[in-house]
């Protein structure tokens, strides 16, 4: 069964400092990938997204993804904090032949310190 | 601009009522989807239609109902069936249900008991 981990439910940077939101999928299948940001009572803007092309995705917003098949892994990073980064983030799997459903991960709270 | 418009922005239901959700697209995309969202967890899969006049149920479809008579409109009924429907519903699109094309989402509509 397909699914998706996000290590962290929440994470605590100073602005200015690098970010990392960690996720972990599991899959049957080379699936394809998402991390979207949602601001309070807002819905979901993608990110970014993995499609089985590059390892290292870049996104909107100076954030970036590594794909590592061997871990498992689709870390979110993104070097330099911002106070406007402050949001849930969502890792999202779209597991092969499924008809468009995705699978999302329970969502990780960043949190950015002035 | 094209988009994805949800109404109302918040909604009331009385006990034993069925109250109607709104989505509408302008993107053109095929694919609809509604989830619903509770406080500290991913969003959960309600329906999901791929096609004008088909729909399928997805992981929570009981105490919901839909339609999809056009292409640009997919209105979600909450029922007096679903025990708990008190949640921030999000309606999202995409061009196919293939599953590596990512989902568009609205702003979400939050549903509360009076």
């Amino acid at each position: 069964a397909q699914s998706v981990t996000q290590l962290d439910s929440h994470v605590s940077v100073s602005e200015g400092t690098p970010v990392l939101l960690r996720c972990n999928y599991s899959s049957s299948y080379s699936p394809s990938l998402f991390w979207y940001v949602q601001h309070p009572n807002k819905g979901l803007q993608l990110l970014l997204k993995y499609t089985s092309a590059a390892t290292l995705v870049k996104g909107i917003n100076g954030f970036e993804a590594e794909f590592k098949k061997s871990e498992t892994s689709f870390h979110l990073t993104k070097p330099s904090a911002h106070m406007s980064d402050a949001a849930e983030y969502f890792c999202v799997v779209s597991p092969y032949n499924q008809g468009g459903k995705l699978i999302f991960g329970q969502g990780t709270e960043l949190s950015v310190k002035p | 601009d094209g988009g994805i418009t949800q109404s109302p922005k918040y909604l009331f239901r009385k006990e034993g009522q069925n109250v109607t959700l709104s989505c509408e697209q302008n993107l053109n995309h095929d694919a609809m989807y509604w989830y619903r969202q509770d406080p500290g967890q991913g969003l959960r899969l309600i329906y999901y239609s791929q096609i004008v006049n088909d729909f399928q149920k997805g992981d929570i479809a009981e105490g919901y109902s839909v339609s999809r008579e056009k292409k640009e409109s997919f209105p979600l009924t909450v029922t007096s069936a679903q025990k708990n429907p008190t949640a921030f519903y999000l309606c999202a699109s995409s061009p196919g249900g293939t599953g590596d094309q990512p989902q568009h989402f609205g702003d979400g509509t939050r549903l509360s008991i009076l």
